[in-house]
């Protein structure tokens, strides 16, 4: 049972390059959530997911875009990466009762 | 909205020493209220939870949080940390209706255990 994974778990890209996060939950969890974690900032919620073809905007949306077309991604998406986006991103899913399950991270630097 | 308040960034203390790491919350609405624990490089793991019930909320490896809704807290303690605690926890919370489950995270508080 692998829980939640994402790929790639480091990646850095140029300023004005694009790239897509994945996240994948064998949970059969309906919700799911990308946020970024910043020093002293704690998590941020970028956007989220109540079910299959559902997406909403979280606390810090913009640069980013996101995609469920099937219920065990979602895709989270840079169209045209800058410095400011540099960050470690988890993806998180989670039942009704609201406990999370996280995966492992990403860390992105964008030069 | 929820927001979450952890006034201390940095914990340092002794091993066996007791700890309590602070949380505060504000909503307007009834919340369910978590403790996360982050090692370095991973991941969150869930820590424990307030749902409902007892106030009184325990994990496998010793912590405790009490909720105390006329304080709005949720803080973490332990009677007598090890080594192996040594990792950044974050408290959580989220109204119990509405939102698609999103939870609010404070901002950290980074547990240190010393020899």
């Amino acid at each position: 049972n692998a829980g939640v994974t994402q790929t790639p778990k480091f990646r850095v890209l140029k300023t004005g390059q694009s790239m897509t996060l994945l996240c994948a939950q064998d949970m059969n969890h309906e919700y799911m959530y990308w946020y970024r974690q910043d020093p002293g900032m704690g998590l941020r919620l970028i956007h989220y997911s109540v079910g299959e073809g559902t997406t909403a905007k979280g606390e810090v949306p913009d640069g980013y875009n996101v995609s469920r077309l099937k219920k065990q991604n979602f895709l989270l998406g840079l169209e045209s990466a800058a410095p400011s986006q540099t960050s470690v991103y988890f993806c998180a899913s989670s039942d009704a009762s609201g406990g999370y399950t996280f995966g492992s991270g990403t860390r992105l630097t964008v030069v | 909205a929820q927001s979450v308040t952890q006034l201390d960034s940095q914990v340092p203390v002794f091993e066996e020493a007791p700890v309590e790491l602070r949380c505060n919350y504000s909503s307007s609405v009834s919340v369910y209220l978590f403790w996360y624990v982050q090692y370095p490089n991973q991941g969150l793991q869930l820590l424990l939870k307030y749902l409902s019930g007892s106030t009184l909320v325990k994990s496998i490896n010793g912590f405790e949080a009490e909720f105390n809704k006329s304080q709005t807290s949720f803080h973490l303690r332990k009677p007598s940390v090890h080594i192996s605690d040594t990792a950044e926890y974050f408290c959580a919370v989220r109204g119990l209706t509405g939102g698609g489950n999103k939870l609010t995270f404070g901002t950290g508080t980074q547990l240190k255990v010393e020899l």
